[in-house]
């Protein structure tokens, strides 16, 4: 498959357990961010958004969080299955800025041992 | 409902050539976006095309255009290939524009620049 990035922070779990990823955006005017999840081989896949007047956001088994204060933002999925195995980057945008165009973070793998 | 598509899925040009890299969206999508995905910059919007008009431009040279047919097929090119494009290049679709309707991405076309 294809191999979406090297030298990425790397997120080891047990099967079962919570996994919380993390994403640090740069542009304080940023008012909508969204998770994506990218298995080998494949394109990005939307799995849950927010905008920046909330501050979680829950979806199935996936939850959200926005600390607009430190600009950061973090991904927890619960009960982590092998089929959570990917790699996880954020995007932002400034909607009210005008702009659409996204900026994405470098991802984190996060690995998934049964 | 078939996905996007992207073809051809694996591509190996030589410097200084050009290409020409096809997007077929998901039926009834009439937005297309491209992204260059690296290793070094991770993923970067391209542009999106709706209508046949291109809608958003990213940061890229001049070097590297695209198209929408009157059925939302689109297609990229980049010209005067460096050693620097070779990336994932990945197209995503959506009912509209991007700015307001999830995108759904395809497996992307892996560009080899020798």
């Amino acid at each position: 498959g294809e191999s979406v990035g090297l030298h990425l922070p790397t997120l080891s779990v047990q099967e079962g357990d919570n996994s919380i990823i993390n994403c640090a955006y740069s542009n304080s005017a940023s008012d909508y961010f969204i998770w994506y999840k990218q298995e080998s081989g494949k394109g990005p896949q939307f799995i849950i958004d927010i905008r920046s007047n909330m501050d979680k956001r829950q979806g199935q088994r996936v939850t959200v969080l926005l600390n607009k204060t430190v600009k950061h933002l973090s991904l927890q999925i619960a009960a982590t299955q092998p089929g959570d195995s990917a790699v996880y980057f954020c995007a932002e945008r400034d909607e009210a800025g005008g702009s659409y165009i996204p900026t994405f973070g470098r991802g984190t793998s996060l690995i998934v041992h049964p | 409902k078939a996905g996007v598509t992207q073809t051809p899925r694996y591509l190996i040009k030589t410097r200084g050539q050009q290409v020409t890299l096809s997007c077929s969206p998901i039926s009834g999508h009439r937005s297309v976006s491209w992204y260059q995905q690296t290793p070094g910059q991770g993923l970067q919007f391209l542009f999106e095309y709706f209508s046949e008009t291109q809608r958003n431009k990213g940061n890229f040279p001049g070097r590297f255009s695209g198209r929408q047919f009157s059925n939302s097929r689109s297609e990229m090119n980049v010209s005067t290939l460096e050693l620097g494009d070779s990336a994932l290049y990945l197209c995503a679709s959506s009912l509209g524009l991007a700015v307001t309707y999830e995108q759904y991405f395809g497996p992307g076309t892996r560009l080899t620049v020798t």
